[in-house]
């Protein structure tokens, strides 16, 4: 069984509020990933880390920042939410290049 | 960057096989599958790696093709659990830095 916590699990927020999504594992891993889903479709690359005070943006990162403090904590901040924002969002841990997922947020921008 | 998944979608009778193919426009380092059931998170099957293959489960098998920037996942006699999502993520670049999902395949088993 995979370590890895997203919180919260559902969220509803109104347009224009800023939020953070939480993401901690406790493997070790260093590298973690941040990944935008919308139901049945693919998972979208938003931001990627290879360890403390390393990111990386992916193909949706323009809306969004992420920080990498500490090896177990990967928090994704949208710092104006919109409905276009209203999607899943799955954080995981690599174990090499094997993924370990969190049971995801799903955000509802109204 | 994105990987391409053929086919889409596919529905199967129980103890069919199928297959999904996933072709990348770039070199790959390794391939991996992932099966995600509704509502939950992707679950890792297995992973391929430069110069070989590595079968993961006894009825389910993939082979990667590194010449054609491929990787085909092999389901055989399927069950009713098989139904689900089905993704190949790949690591891209000599150092394999970039990880990157396919478009998905919908796998759906009837009895």
């Amino acid at each position: 069984e995979a370590d890895i916590y997203q919180t919260p699990r559902y969220l509803v927020i109104g347009t224009g509020k800023k939020i953070t999504l939480e993401c901690s594992q406790t493997m070790g891993h260093d590298k973690m990933y941040w990944y935008q889903q919308d139901p049945g479709m693919e998972l979208h690359l938003i931001h990627y880390s290879y360890g403390v005070n390393s990111t990386e943006k992916g193909d949706l990162s323009s809306e969004s920042t992420v920080s990498r403090i500490r090896t177990e904590h990967f928090p994704l901040t949208l710092e104006s939410a919109r409905p276009s924002h209203t999607s899943q969002y799955l954080c995981a841990s690599y174990r090499g290049t094997e993924a370990f997922f969190g049971q995801g947020t799903r955000l509802t921008v109204v | 960057q994105q990987p391409v998944q053929s086919p889409q979608a596919v529905i199967l009778r129980e103890g069919e096989d199928a297959v999904i193919n996933c072709s990348s426009s770039k070199a790959l380092y390794s391939v991996h599958w992932y099966r995600q059931k509704h509502g939950e998170a992707p679950v890792f099957l297995m992973i391929l790696l430069k110069g070989g293959e590595q079968k993961g489960h006894e009825k389910i098998s993939a082979s990667f093709n590194e010449k054609k920037q491929q990787s085909s996942l092999y389901l055989t006699a399927s069950q009713l659990s098989y139904s689900g999502t089905y993704f190949c993520g790949t690591e891209t670049g000599n150092t394999g830095n970039q990880f990157y999902f396919g478009t998905g395949t919908s796998l759906t088993v009837i009895p």
